[in-house]
């Protein structure tokens, strides 16, 4: 079973580039999240999308951007590197409805670092 | 949010009984306590959950006080597998919007000792 797929592992960016992580899960989940985990941190919800075209900020967007055309993948888009932007990233989906429990499950991460 | 208050990090040896506490006196009647695990350059993953019962699946058992201000997660035989960060985690009951982000704090970092 896949999951929660995220690719690339491992990134590496000068200042000012642009890049997308991907993100697809084959869970066929409603919801899904990015985080970002700097070191010896928690994560901090980056964005999340409740379903196919919907999607909303979290607690630190800045410097990103989002879509969700379809159900299975939730790419993350960052627009000019800074190296703040230099943490991991993990991509996360849940099967989320009112009353039923929310678990999240989460890919193995992206390590990015703005140089 | 309500929060959530855990030790840095704890140590145990190998085989022996691991009981990593949590404190959230603010917690709300509808709050669940969620327990995820970060296993080493790995994402989280779930470990259990409870409301006001003490809990058990196949990777560790949850004892909720009383008063549900706080919780312990206990894992009965750790091995050295059980080694990462372990995130006490506030999820409400009720439904919609960003109330189904998860809130992680630092953690307990649980080294296990051969």
């Amino acid at each position: 079973n896949a999951g929660v797929t995220q690719t690339p592992k491992f990134r590496i960016l000068k200042i000012g580039q642009s890049m997308t992580l991907q993100c697809t899960q084959d869970m066929n989940h409603n919801y899904m999240y990015w985080y970002r985990q700097d070191p010896g941190m928690g994560l901090k919800l980056i964005y999340y999308s409740v379903g196919a075209g919907i999607t909303d900020k979290g607690e630190v967007p800045n410097g990103y951007n989002v879509s969700r055309s379809t159900t299975e993948d939730f790419p993350l888009r960052l627009e000019l590197a800074a190296p703040s932007q230099t943490s991991v990233y993990f991509c996360a989906s849940s099967y989320s409805h009112p009353g039923l429990l929310n678990i999240q499950y989460f890919g193995a991460g992206t390590r990015l670092s703005v140089l | 949010d309500a929060k959530t208050t855990q030790p840095n990090s704890m140590e145990s040896n190998e085989e022996e009984p691991v009981h990593l506490p949590c404190n959230h006196s603010t917690i709300s009647g509808t709050d669940y306590i969620h327990w995820y695990r970060q296993l080493p350059s790995q994402g989280p993953e779930y470990v259990i959950h409870g409301l006001t019962s003490n809990v058990n699946n196949r990777m560790a058992s949850l004892a909720i006080a009383e008063d549900r201000k706080s919780s312990t997660l206990i894992l009965h035989r750790a091995t050295l597998r059980d080694a990462a960060v372990y995130y006490c985690i506030l999820f409400p009951a009720n439904s919609g919007g960003s109330n189904y982000k998860l809130t992680f704090g630092k953690g307990t970092l649980l080294t296990v000792n051969p």
